[in-house]
Formats: structure tokens, C-alpha cells, sequence
């Protein structure tokens, strides 16, 4: 089953907005991670945040981690059309495993 | 560093036909993941591999999926005989220091 619930489904913004995509999950989990995936192509990693972790930033990107509200959000600023992709949220369980959500579709308008 | 290598990248195949599918992890990863990708949803995790160990097989259809890893390096999934609802990306990736990383997957479509 489904751990990540990502919203929204799909995302349209223009060049230079920032983007925020939300991921809703339901256990516990060890760590949260973002990844991306261009059409047709494999996933890859973002960035990882860990259970004990609330702010993590790498680059253009921001993720926060709520464990109380089992929800992270993940912020693209300044946006390119580059970005263009899916983005999913995997919760990683204490024994490693990924669990995947449905992922939220963005596209960057130039 | 060479990534995780995948073949065919696409393939196309009539129901009740089987087919295999190819990995070859980033030298070093002892973890090893197949998952199948439909349209419009995250990957789905069918069976992890440790070395040539099965960690996790809970989400494979065994009457008609197999995989194996027999020297813990390169792997091969299987799908016999293949339904029409196999169509999908199959994604093999193998775990880093404490991410996982996608080959770019093999396009299934079952007529």
C-alpha cells in the first residue's frame, strides 16, 4: 500500500515562483526522502531528512518534517523550467524499506 | 561512477509471453530493489535483495513473477506468463550510503 500521500496531484506555476508540495504518510518511519523523476527516466534522490530533523535546505531546495502531523513539505524556490518533473515522497521504515506516494506532477511554465 | 544499468529499456509482448529483465547495480551496493511503476503512480516495491539474499518478497505475484540474484551482483526479474495489467516500468536501484539509486527502467507493454 501507499505510505506518502502527496498534494497536489499537479502543480502548474511560471519561471521564478516557488513551488511547495505536501506529503501526508501514516506510521512511524526512520527517515522521509524526495525524489524526482523526469518522463521517462529513472528516479533521483533529493534530499533526506531524518525523523529527528523538523529543517533540512540543499540548494533551491527546503523540506521540513512534522512528525507529530506525520506530514513533510518539500519548496522549490525560484523555479526553472528544468524543474519540470514528478516528485515523490518515500518514508523509509526503522528496517529500510521505501514506501513511495503517488507523487505530484510539476510543471514550470518559461 | 556508472549507474545502475537496465535492459532492454522497452519491450513489448502479447499476454500469456514471458519476459526477463536485466540490472546491473552500482559496483559495491549489496542492496538490490525491483519495483514496478504503472502510469501515473509511485514505484511499488516487489523484492529486495541483500547480497543474494531475498529481504522482502512480500508484494511479488510469486505464481507468476520470479527474480533472482545468484552472485549478488547483476540481477534478472521475470514475469511468466505476462497480463495485460504488467504493463509498467520496472525500476531496479540499489542502496547507496543512505539513498537509493534508479536505473532508468524497462517499459513494459503487455497487448
Amino acid at each position: 500500500s501507499q505510505q506518502g500521500e502527496e498534494d497536489p496531484q499537479a502543480l502548474s506555476i511560471q519561471e521564478g515562483e516557488n513551488a511547495t508540495m505536501n506529503c501526508s504518510y501514516k506510521t512511524s518511519i526512520n527517515n522521509l526522502q524526495w525524489y524526482r523523476q523526469n518522463s521517462g527516466r529513472g528516479l533521483v534522490h533529493l534530499i533526506l531528512i531524518r525523523s529527528n530533523e523538523r529543517e533540512k535546505h540543499s540548494g533551491r531546495l527546503r523540506v521540513t518534517l512534522d512528525t507529530s502531523k506525520k506530514s513533510s513539505s518539500l519548496l522549490i524556490t525560484a523555479s526553472r523550467a528544468a524543474d519540470t518533473a514528478s516528485y515523490f515522497c518515500a518514508t523509509v521504515s526503522s528496517y529500510g524499506k521505501l514506501t513511495f506516494g503517488q507523487g505530484t506532477i510539476l510543471t514550470v511554465h518559461p | 561512477e556508472a549507474g545502475v544499468a537496465q535492459s532492454p529499456r522497452y519491450k513489448i509482448i502479447e499476454k500469456r509471453q514471458s519476459v526477463a529483465f536485466w540490472c546491473n547495480p552500482i559496483s559495491g551496493h549489496a542492496t538490490l530493489y525491483w519495483y514496478q511503476q504503472i502510469l501515473g503512480q509511485g514505484p511499488k516495491l516487489l523484492i529486495q535483495f541483500q547480497n543474494n539474499g531475498v529481504v522482502d518478497d512480500s508484494q511479488l505475484p510469486k505464481d507468476r513473477f520470479s527474480a533472482e540474484r545468484l552472485k549478488g551482483v547483476d540481477s534478472t526479474l521475470k514475469i511468466q506468463p505476462a497480463k495485460l495489467e504488467d504493463s509498467a516500468v520496472y525500476l531496479c536501484a540499489s542502496l547507496g550510503l543512505a539513498a537509493q539509486y534508479f536505473g532508468p527502467g524497462t517499459r513494459l507493454t503487455v497487448l
